[in-house]
C-alpha cells in the first residue's frame, strides 16, 4: 500500500515563483493536513482539511492556499516563495471527520529551499 | 498556549540498553498523547496512542506511560538496537478543539551504537 504519497520530493524555487505541491492518500481517510517542520520548531499544522470539501487554517497558514481537489488530494499551493518558507513539508491524513484522536499517517516529506 | 517539551534533545546509548525518552506538556486538558517516530529524510511513523483515560500502552519493546496530572509522558524502549537509532517525536491532542491543536515537541534524537 502507497500510503501517504507526496511529489516532489525536493524542489529549489526563485524568490516570488509559485508552486504546487500535491498529496494523495489512499486509505480512504476523511482528513487530511499539511505541516511544515523547521529545525527547533517541531512540526506546525499550515492547513487542514476535515472531510472533502472543507479547509481550514492552521497554526502557520500565511502565504499557503490549499484545494482538496477529492477525498484522495489535497495540494498546497504557495502563490509567491519567499526564503522564509524553505523548509520540509509533510502531508497526512488521519480517519474520521476532524482530527478525533485517530493515528495519523505521513508521507515522507517535500524539501524546499527558496532561494 | 500549550507546549511540548522533549529532554533530552539527543542521545546516546550502547546496543542492549534500556532507554526512557521524556515529553512534558504545559496544558493537562489534553485528548491524547502520541508518539511517533522519525528517521532522516522520511515522514513520521505513529509508535503508540495513548488516550487521556489510559495510563499506558505498550507495543513489542516500546512501552508508553502517560500522567496527564503532571503534564509528563515517557517512552521506554527495551533492550535498545541499532535500528532504533532516529528521532523520536511526541505530541499531544488538546481537549477542545481542531487539529490545530496537535501539538508536537522538537524530539530526541536516538543513536544506538554497536
Amino acid at each position: 500500500n502507497a500510503g501517504v504519497t507526496q511529489t516532489p520530493k525536493f524542489q529549489v524555487l526563485k524568490t516570488g515563483q509559485s508552486m504546487t505541491l500535491q498529496c494523495a492518500q489512499d486509505m480512504n481517510h476523511n482528513s487530511m493536513y499539511w505541516y511544515r517542520q523547521d529545525p527547533g520548531m517541531g512540526l506546525r499544522l499550515i492547513y487542514y482539511s476535515a472531510s472533502e470539501g472543507t479547509t481550514d487554517k492552521g497554526e502557520v497558514p500565511n502565504g499557503y492556499n490549499v484545494s482538496r481537489l477529492n477525498k484522495r488530494e489535497f495540494s498546497l499551493r504557495l502563490e509567491s516563495a519567499a526564503p522564509s518558507q524553505t523548509s520540509v513539508y509533510f502531508c497526512a491524513s488521519s480517519p474520521g471527520q476532524g482530527y478525533s484522536g485517530n493515528t495519523i499517517y505521513f508521507g515522507e516529506g517535500s524539501w524546499l529551499t527558496v532561494v | 498556549k500549550q507546549e511540548v517539551t522533549q529532554i533530552p534533545a539527543a542521545l546516546s546509548v550502547p546496543e542492549g540498553e534500556n532507554l526512557v525518552l521524556n515529553c512534558s506538556f504545559t496544558d493537562s486538558a489534553i485528548y491524547n498523547l502520541q508518539w511517533f517516530r522519525q528517521d532522516p529524510g522520511k515522514g513520521l511513523t505513529s509508535l503508540l496512542l495513548i488516550q487521556s483515560s489510559q495510563r499506558e500502552q505498550t507495543s513489542g519493546r516500546l512501552n508508553a506511560s502517560l500522567d496527564k496530572s503532571s503534564g509528563r509522558s515517557t517512552l521506554y524502549i527495551a533492550a535498545s538496537q541499532p535500528g532504533d537509532s532516529a528521532t523520536y517525536l511526541c505530541a499531544v491532542y488538546g481537549d477542545t478543539g481542531t487539529a490545530s491543536k496537535l501539538t508536537f515537541g522538537t524530539g530526541t534524537r536516538l543513536q544506538v551504537t554497536l
